[in-house]
């Protein structure tokens, strides 16, 4: 299957600070998703992302397919934005998920 | 529109014991996923059905099997639960082709 790398695993912020995560993989997909698991364990859609840039709010995305990577930006982090989050490549109809990375947002 | 549901949200089992899982979605979606989380780590695909009367198998199907009953439901099995079988399950969907799968609240599931 394919791999999924993230980082960095861990990040701890100040409340207020920006932060950029990113997932490699290791060959051709169909499509990328950005997961965040919240503290009770919930999976939230962030984006559906295959190739370029999308934005929602504090948090955008970017990714570039021929270089097989992919960027989450969290601008202004929240105490609420704490959690793990996820990218997750999409091979036709499977997915392969990445280890995530454990943001911990402090206040 | 409560999106996916599982059932139940906790589980204890006796090695060697068996367990369905069950896995609703009411948006229509023609494929559905099992997964499970251990700790520290991503998911990871048990099986999936990417349109109703197909299942294949994922990356870890040993000791599972699954079905999907009809557009709605895709429920996942253990026929003789194993300790190391202990970990978070997580049922998802989604419409097909280039669209996000939508997750339930998981399964927590220990066997002793």
């Amino acid at each position: 299957g394919i791999q999924v790398e993230q980082s960095p695993p861990d990040l701890i912020l100040q409340e207020g600070a920006n932060s950029t995560l990113r997932c490699n993989f290791s060959d051709s997909v169909n499509n990328l998703q950005w997961f965040h698991q919240n503290p009770w364990g919930q999976l939230i859609n962030l984006f559906y992302i295959p190739s370029g840039t999308k934005q929602n709010g504090r948090l955008s995305a970017t990714t570039v397919a021929t270089e097989r990577y992919s960027l989450l930006y969290i601008s202004s982090s929240q105490t609420t934005d704490s959690g793990v989050y996820f990218c997750a490549v999409v091979d036709f109809n499977k997915f392969y998920f990445g280890s995530g990375t454990k943001l911990n947002v402090k206040p | 529109n409560a999106g996916v549901t599982q059932t139940p949200k906790f589980q204890v089992l006796k090695t060697g014991q068996s367990m369905t899982l069950q896995c609703a979605q009411d948006m229509n979606h023609n494929s559905m996923y099992w997964y499970r989380q251990d700790p520290g780590m991503g998911l990871r695909l048990i099986y999936y059905s990417a349109s109703e009367g197909t299942t294949d198998k994922g990356e870890v199907p040993n000791g599972y099997n699954v079905s999907r009953l009809n557009k709605r439901e895709f429920s996942l099995r253990l026929e003789s639960a194993a300790p190391s079988q202990t970990s978070v399950y997580f049922c998802a969907s989604r419409q097909g082709g280039n669209q996000p799968q939508h997750f339930g609240d998981g399964t927590r599931l220990s066997i002793l």
